[in-house]
């Protein structure tokens, strides 16, 4: 299966600013989502990243706030942007590795802990 | 859309036991599905997935699960836990033609010596 490297791996951060994360695929893969996890929570989707077009953001996320690019099958990223304390998360990227939703492998997530 | 339920919160059980941890899930189509399980400071591991065929599905570690179509089920079992297997364990389904996968709560095993 894929091999995800996502980084950094965790960050502190001044409220306010904003943190660009990193994923990539080692292999091409058509589809490419990043997750959030909030502390003691589960995953919740925040967006499927699509080669070459915006992505498509699900209920309660919005592009301002998440930016993510994806110029290729390869890599994707994730902005986190005006940054205040509720976003202290995990966010882990995915990628659909073998195709039609059959198996999705994960990277080992950045930790973000905003103050 | 889909969901899924997972029954349990937290699951304690003693080494060498046997284990079951619910998922229930809710969909309006066709679904696969699958469990993952995440050790702490680390990110998910693919135990097992169900997409078609066999609904007796196994994976690593000696996990295996039963997809019950009637039931909406797909409870995770293993015969005989270890220490190792503490961790956070995820119910996920998706649509299949969706692409995305929606968790459960997570069930968190603490396997007792």
């Amino acid at each position: 299966s894929a091999v995800i490297s996502q980084k950094p791996s965790r960050d502190i951060c001044q409220r306010g600013t904003s943190l660009t994360i990193q994923c990539q695929v080692d292999s091409q893969v058509t589809m490419m989502f990043w997750y959030r996890q909030q502390p003691g929570q589960s995953l919740t989707l925040i967006a499927t990243a699509n080669q070459g077009s915006e992505a498509t953001y699900e209920s309660g996320f919005v592009i301002d706030k998440f930016p993510i690019s994806r110029p290729n099958l390869t890599f994707s990223t994730l902005t986190v942007s005006n940054m205040s304390p509720e976003d202290s998360s995990i966010y882990l990227c995915s990628a659909d590795d073998i195709g039609q939703g059959h198996g999705y492998t994960f990277g080992s997530g950045t930790r973000l802990t905003v103050v | 859309a889909q969901s899924v339920t997972q029954l349990d919160s937290q699951v304690p059980v003693f080494e060498e036991a046997p284990v079951e941890l619910r998922c229930n899930y809710s969909s309006s189509v066709s679904v696969y599905l699958f469990w993952y399980v995440q050790y702490p400071n680390q990110g998910l591991q693919l135990l097992l997935k169900y997409l078609s065929g066999s609904t007796l599905v196994k994976g690593i570690n000696g996990f295996e699960a039963e997809f019950n179509k009637s039931q909406t089920s797909f409870h995770l079992r293993k015969p005989s836990v270890h220490i190792s297997d503490t961790a956070e364990y995820f119910c996920a389904v998706s649509g299949r033609n969706t692409g995305k996968l929606i968790f459960g709560q997570g069930t968190t095993l603490q396997v007792k010596p």
